[in-house]
């Protein structure tokens, strides 16, 4: 089993809707939380970053972290088709040494047709 | 500013060849990684680096693979004998070395191998 498990979609959903992307983990000793944005034939850039349980809310999107149910959440609101990338969570159990080492999703593929 | 490069961005070799995959950080950042992207594997730690440290090998799936850091700069990723199962996009990451707190990792546009 994968620490870190994540449905690669591809998600399909029309423009104006309301996305939930969702990873589940084991190691209960994650306590940083990221989701990353990739676009195709490109590198993955931080999109939203959490720490421990909460919620967290950056324009259209918000982050949750449930850490009793090792279950986080990204929702994407009135999506838009530059929002078609892949969203891959990433996990770490402390950014407070230098190696920040992160534990990756595999990523789901996000399509939003116009 | 520039951004983290890599080269080249595509690569397609024998098996059995080695390939060499180069990487240039953000300037100044003195952390940076290596991992790998499969379909379906999502990203895979290789090595990491952080200024003149010895680096953390520890994500480097054999001793066919190996990585240096030149300078605290450049970075060389050298897969040797390469086999299909090497096929993939190796990323490149860069970070300022900060301990405390979140410090985002900026990916390179990553090296597509393909192992024929």
């Amino acid at each position: 089993q994968k620490e870190v498990e994540q449905d690669p979609g591809p998600l399909s959903v029309p423009e104006g809707a309301i996305v939930s992307l969702n990873c589940t983990y084991s190691n209960s000793a994650f306590q940083y939380f990221m989701w990353y944005r990739q676009y195709s034939r490109k590198g993955p850039e931080l999109l939203m970053y959490t720490y421990s349980s909460g919620n967290k809310e950056d324009g259209r999107f918000t982050a949750q972290v449930d850490k009793s149910s090792k279950y986080i959440s990204l929702f994407i609101r009135d999506s838009q088709p530059s929002d078609s990338a892949t969203y891959l969570c990433a996990m770490s159990p402390d950014l407070n040494t230098g190696f920040q080492k992160l534990v990756f999703g595999t990523g789901t593929r996000l399509l939003v047709s116009p | 500013g520039a951004g983290v490069s890599q080269s080249p961005s595509n690569k397609v070799t024998e098996k059995g060849k080695d390939v060499e995959l180069r990487c240039d950080p953000i300037s100044g950042h003195t952390a940076l990684y290596w991992y790998r992207q499969s379909l379906g594997q999502g990203l895979e730690f290789l090595i990491y680096f952080q200024g003149n440290s010895a680096p953390d090998k520890s994500g480097l799936p054999s001793d066919r693979f190996s990585a240096e850091r030149t300078g605290g700069s450049v970075s060389t990723l050298t897969i040797q004998r390469t086999q299909q199962e090497d096929s993939a996009v190796y990323l490149c990451a860069s970070r300022p070395y900060l301990t405390g707190g979140q410090r985002e990792q900026y990916f390179g546009p990553g090296t597509r191998l393909t192992v024929t």
